[in-house]
């Protein structure tokens, strides 16, 4: 299986603060990597798919980028809003695979 | 718009099967191009895939669970279901039905329901 790693695990940032989370494969996995942004008692939704493609309906607030093994997902500008839990998810190889969760809060 | 939802007992015992079906509205589990997906997360845990099956019938699961998991569609009922057998404590937890786009992108979630595994 492909292992992800996040990091940090979890953060603290003021509102308006750039906030950046990285994810790594544990092998080449191209640009077969999506972020899913998860609230407290609520489903997983798809933020960037493809490493980099803002999810129809999405703020572009959101960005995402790399390849192969290392990625980052930013945030521009930290609203309240954005207090969740973020996951990457490769699927270049099969079982699918998410990584740890970085918890984001306002500080 | 798509939406999924999740229904099946919230208690199962020890080494019985755990069954859950998952109702498909605004779209169709007969439709190519998807994939329906079964994904879980223990309480206060990250998220782990359990598997797939596609429109034609072909189904893949997680090697971690591959003996004890069946995934199987109803199209007259527009539904997809999941079974998972011998189940333990360690299969404790929030059940999500899930649409894949493309190879591996999930699209829309169902809200989740939770099952818990206790005598």
């Amino acid at each position: 299986d492909i292992q992800m790693t996040q990091s940090p695990s979890s953060l603290s940032a003021s509102v308006g603060d750039r906030v950046t989370i990285t994810c790594q494969a544990s092998q080449d996995i191209k640009n077969y990597l999506n972020w899913y942004q998860q609230k407290p008692g609520k489903a997983p939704n798809l933020l960037i798919y493809d490493a980099s493609n803002l999810e129809t309906g999405v703020s572009s607030r959101f960005s995402g980028s790399g390849s192969g093994t290392d990625f980052s997902f930013t945030i521009s500008s930290l609203q309240p809003e954005d207090i969740a839990t973020y996951y990457c998810q490769q699927y270049n190889n099969l079982p699918f695979t998410f990584g740890p969760g970085t918890k984001v809060d306002i500080k | 718009q798509v939406q999924l939802q999740e229904s099946g007992p919230g208690l199962v015992k020890p080494s019985q099967t755990l069954s859950l079906t998952c109702a498909v509205s605004g779209g169709s589990v007969s439709s190519g191009g998807y994939s329906w997906n079964w994904i879980r997360q223990p309480p206060g845990k990250g998220l782990e895939w359990i598997g797939y099956i596609y429109y034609s019938g072909h189904t893949y699961y997680n090697p971690s669970l591959k003996r004890r998991v069946a995934i199987s569609t109803d199209t007259s009922k527009n539904h997809f279901s999941l079974k998972l057998t011998s189940v333990t404590a360690a299969d404790t937890a929030v059940y999500f039905c899930v649409r894949g786009y493309g190879s591996g992108r999930f699209d829309y979630w169902g809200q989740g329901t939770l099952a818990t595994v206790s005598s």
